[in-house]
């Protein structure tokens, strides 16, 4: 059981460079989540799904942009990427049952020079 | 708005001493509180949940909604303690984290 798995695990990027973390689950969640992680700030939600084509914007989702067009993913866009974006972005996703803990991938380090 | 607070970034504590990570949290309605523990460079992992009332690895935390507070509590630290802990709330499809508490055990 593979749980949450993300993809890359690590990426450079130049500033106005584009790319997509993909998100995939296997437990057959409704809700998919996007957060970064930054020291001191905890994790920021960016942008979240409640289910099959459906997202909804968080904390800070300026600069991102999400599609959850299969149930088993959720991906993460960033069509130009700034150094403020550099950051670890953690992939979740739940049950809908109340009470239901998120489940976190492995998370990607991000870095944009 | 909903608001979760950790008000202590760093703690350190000997082994065999008694831990408490405190949490405090802003919310209108019925909260569901989590205690999320993340180890050197892995993903965060549940530790508790509030709903469930259980001791996992030592550590119990007790929801008081008079002090709005959900403090984890360990009474003899171990080295492999060590970790960031994160509080959560839910309100239901949104999960609010605190800034987290790096917990450092001495040996």
């Amino acid at each position: 059981n593979a749980g949450v798995t993300q993809t890359p695990k690590f990426r450079v990027l130049k500033t106005g460079q584009s790319m997509t973390l993909l998100c995939a689950q296997d437990m057959n969640h409704e809700y998919m989540y996007w957060y970064r992680q930054d020291p001191g700030m905890g994790l920021r939600l960016i942008h979240y799904s409640v289910g099959e084509g459906t997202t909804a914007k968080g904390e800070v989702p300026d600069g991102y942009n999400v599609s959850r067009l299969k149930k088993q993913n959720f991906l993460l866009g960033l069509e130009s990427a700034a150094p403020s974006q550099t950051s670890v972005y953690f992939c979740a996703s739940s049950q809908t049952n109340r009470g239901s803990p998120l489940h976190f991938g492995n998370g990607t380090r991000l870095t944009v020079t | 708005a909903q608001r979760v607070t950790q008000p202590e970034k760093l703690l350190s504590v000997f082994k065999g001493a008694p831990v408490e990570l405190k949490c405090n949290y802003s919310y209108s309605g019925s909260p569901e509180l989590f205690w999320y523990v993340q180890y050197s460079r892995q993903r965060l992992q549940l530790l508790l949940r509030h709903i469930s009332r259980e001791s996992i690895k030592g550590f119990t935390a007790d929801l008081n909604k008079g002090e709005t507070s959900f403090h984890l509590k360990k009474p003899f630290a171990q080295e492999e303690d060590s970790a960031m802990y994160y509080c959560a709330l839910s309100t239901g499809n949104q999960f609010y984290f605190g800034t987290g508490t790096s917990l450092t055990v001495i040996p």
